[in-house]
C-alpha cells in the first residue's frame, strides 16, 4: 500500500532562519504529491502540489518543495520562517495503489522561537 | 463561497451512546472522506465514497458507519462500538479523476467521550 514519512516529528526553528522539512513516499509509479498546513483546531489547508512538469513547486505563504523521482523525496522548504509559520505540516500522496484516495503522512510540528 | 461545512465544531457524547457528525460539500464534488485525527498520528482514513449510494472502508472503520445518499452529504455515525472514539474528525471531499488532485478540508469536530 502506498506510504508517506515524514522523518521529523518535531522541528523547531529561530524566526527568520530557513527550514526544511522532510517527506518521503513509497511509490514505484507515477503520483501525486501535496503539502498540507494545518493550524490548531482548524481543518487541513492546500500548500502546493505536484502534479506533473516542473520538479520545483511554488506554494503559498513563500513556501516551496521539490519532487525528486529518484529519491523519492519530496522535501518542502522556506528561507525565512515567521512567527505565523508555527503549525503542523502534512505530506500526502495520491496515484499508485492509492488513485482514489490522498494518503497523509504523521505530521510534522513546526514551532518557530521568536 | 464553495466549501465543506462540518458540524457541530465540538461535541460531547457519553459513553454508549452512537453520534452523528455532520459533512456537507458545495463544491459539486464525487467524493467525499472521513478522517480520524490523534495527537502524534496524523490523519487516518475511516471511510470514503467515490459516488452517491457506495462507499469503502479505509483502514480504522471498525464501530464508524456512514451513508452517502446525496452528493453533497456525507454524515458519519459513531457508534458504541468504537472503544475510543475521543478526537477531532475532519471531512474531505475531492474532484473527479484519478489520481486524485486535491483534497478540501472542514474544520473539523472535535468529538470527546465523557
Amino acid at each position: 500500500a502506498q506510504s508517506v514519512t515524514q522523518l521529523d516529528s518535531q522541528v523547531p526553528v529561530f524566526e527568520e532562519a530557513p527550514v526544511e522539512l522532510r517527506c518521503n513516499y513509497s511509490s514505484s509509479v507515477s503520483v501525486y504529491l501535496f503539502w498540507y498546513v494545518q493550524y490548531p483546531n482548524q481543518g487541513l489547508q492546500l500548500l502546493l502540489k505536484y502534479l506533473s512538469g516542473s520538479t520545483l513547486v511554488k506554494g503559498i505563504n513563500g513556501f516551496e518543495a521539490e519532487f525528486n523521482k529518484s529519491q523519492t523525496s519530496f522535501h518542502l522548504r522556506k528561507p525565512s520562517v515567521h512567527i505565523s509559520d508555527t503549525a503542523e505540516y502534512f505530506c500526502a500522496v495520491s496515484g499508485g495503489t492509492s488513485y482514489d484516495k490522498v494518503i497523509f503522512g504523521p505530521g510534522t510540528s513546526l514551532s518557530v522561537i521568536p | 463561497d464553495g466549501g465543506i461545512t462540518q458540524s457541530p465544531k465540538y461535541l460531547f457524547r457519553k459513553e454508549g451512546q452512537n453520534v452523528t457528525l455532520s459533512c456537507e460539500q458545495n463544491l459539486n464534488h464525487d467524493a467525499m472522506y472521513w478522517y480520524r485525527q490523534d495527537p502524534g498520528q496524523g490523519l487516518r482514513l475511516i471511510y470514503y465514497s467515490q459516488i452517491v449510494n457506495d462507499f469503502q472502508k479505509g483502514d480504522i472503520a471498525e464501530g464508524y458507519s456512514v451513508s452517502r445518499e446525496k452528493k453533497e452529504s456525507f454524515p458519519l455515525t459513531v457508534t458504541s462500538a468504537q472503544k475510543n472514539p475521543t478526537a477531532f474528525y475532519l471531512c474531505a471531499s475531492s474532484g473527479q479523476g484519478a489520481p486524485r488532485t486535491e483534497a478540501f478540508f472542514g474544520q473539523g469536530t472535535r468529538l470527546t467521550v465523557v
